[in-house]
């Protein structure tokens, strides 16, 4: 029972443009979110997260969105950049819980 | 200077063999994790620690089992190993439980034949 779902398992945009990878949630406890990015043969590494009792954070060309209604979140990266080709995590958990759960990742090709 | 390490990157063993895997964190985080990412891309949670206490025990093989010698090191020993094991492991280490990212080593790419 997957509780976080990154639906799109890849995504190709130009260089220059908007890239939009999407996750969304089952578990209504999950008030903390993160986002990772991960590179062949490398570990995940943290890029960003949000709290519940926001809806947007912004960092650099990083934006995440949280939809709590819809359970969805977002990550926007503006411009998107070749460097920035790698899979990307979404990850839940929640205060108190030593979990942290993972989706499957989407792979991001940005084309140069 | 890494701030979580694995060893060993790579391993490629036979089937039935019993090995290990080392992990440590010099962040002086509470948490420790290992996850297995297998063959389709899944990051799975299998274990986690807290100060040397196992809090986190999903359903794992009993061939699975961690150790925390102490809170900056977490060690994987898997017994009679299975081509199904054949995965890559990463592990993790976090500041307490709530509310901070985890930090992820490098991975080791686990290969059974």
């Amino acid at each position: 029972d997957q509780q976080v779902k990154q639906n799109s398992p890849s995504l190709s945009v130009q260089e220059g443009r908007i890239s939009i990878l999407n996750c969304d949630y089952t578990n209504s406890m999950f008030d903390y979110f993160l986002w990772y990015k991960k590179y062949p043969a490398e570990g995940p590494t943290f890029l960003i997260s949000i709290s519940s009792i926001k809806d947007k954070n912004e960092d650099g060309r990083f934006t995440v969105f949280l939809n709590k209604s819809a359970k969805h979140l977002s990550l926007h990266i503006v411009p998107s950049q070749p460097g920035d080709s790698a899979v990307y995590f979404c990850a839940a958990t929640w205060a108190g819980s030593y979990q942290l759960t993972f989706g499957k990742g989407t792979k991001l090709s940005v084309i140069p | 200077d890494t701030a979580v390490s694995q060893t060993p990157k790579y391993l490629v063993t036979q089937m039935g063999n019993d090995k290990s895997i080392k992990c440590e964190q010099n962040l002086g985080h509470d948490t420790m994790y290992w996850y297995k990412q297998d063959s389709k891309k899944f990051l799975k949670i299998m274990f986690s620690y807290n100060n040397k206490e196992l809090i986190i025990n999903e359903t794992v093989p009993n061939r699975f089992s961690p150790k925390s010698p102490d809170k900056a090191h977490l060690n994987l020993h898997i017994n009679s190993l299975e081509l199904g094991d054949s995965a890559v492991y990463f592990c993790a280490s976090r500041a307490g439980g709530r509310g901070t990212e985890a930090f992820f080593g490098q991975g080791t790419r686990l290969t059974v034949v």
